[in-house]
């Protein structure tokens, strides 16, 4: 079965310092993975996928399949930041969507 | 399009109440996805429809929890009796295809006393 795991559920940094989401997954197929961010009474939505390569909002993750990881990065984090934050993993027929637990970014001033 | 749209928003409802939570796909949407997300366990996919078939209900949690999707514009989730430990926010989700994202809607907090 897959699984995602997100193993930080708290994430604070200061407005310009670099920030990394982990995001780690156990999948037996050829995993395709996504981030999906929660701003603050909004709906979910999706951020980036790992089959996109690119980068939005200055965010990147990177597929490392020897390291079973998709972590999200961006260099200079910004007070618009602040979200909760889900990596998640596509599978199954419909590529129903397995979720992290998800990480909640705050950016401080 | 406006989007997934779900109702209502909140909902607040006493232990052994129905509730019914409704959902409107984006038009021309095969796949749609009910979703449940709360603090133990985050986002858990109940169930979903492709064409308006269930295809995987596995993650109905109980047998008080039904889903039905009578046409392709509409969806109900219903927990007949509710209990408190239902309480959560409930999401519905549709894509286009199985190659395209999921688009998530509002969500609806329901808080069971």
């Amino acid at each position: 079965a897959q699984r995602v795991t997100q193993p930080e559920k708290l994430l604070s940094v200061f407005k310009g310092a670099p920030v990394e989401l982990k995001c780690n997954y156990s999948y037996s197929g050829s995993p395709e993975l996504f981030w999906y961010v929660q701003y603050s009474r909004q709906r979910l939505q999706l951020l980036l996928r790992h089959i996109s390569r690119e980068s939005i909002k200055g965010f990147t993750a990177d597929l490392n399949k020897g390291e079973t990881s998709f972590h999200l990065k961006k260099p200079f984090a910004q007070e618009e930041d602040s979200a909760m934050y889900y990596c998640a993993l596509s599978s199954g027929s419909a590529r129903q969507l397995t979720f992290g637990s998800g990480t909640q970014l705050t950016v401080l001033p | 399009d406006a989007g997934v749209i779900q109702s209502p928003r909140h909902e607040v409802t006493e232990m052994g109440q129905e509730v019914t939570l409704r959902c409107k796909p984006i038009s021309g949407h095969d796949y749609l996805f009910w979703y449940r997300q709360t603090m133990m366990r985050g986002l858990e996919l109940l169930i979903y429809f492709n064409n308006n078939v269930p295809i995987d209900d596995s993650g109905m949690p109980e047998d008080r929890f039904s889903a039905k999707m009578p046409n392709a514009s509409f969806s109900t989730l219903k927990i007949q009796p509710s209990e408190p430990r239902d309480s959560a926010v409930y999401f519905c989700a549709s894509s286009l295809d199985r190659a395209t994202e999921a688009f998530f809607g509002q969500g609806t907090r329901l808080t069971v006393v």
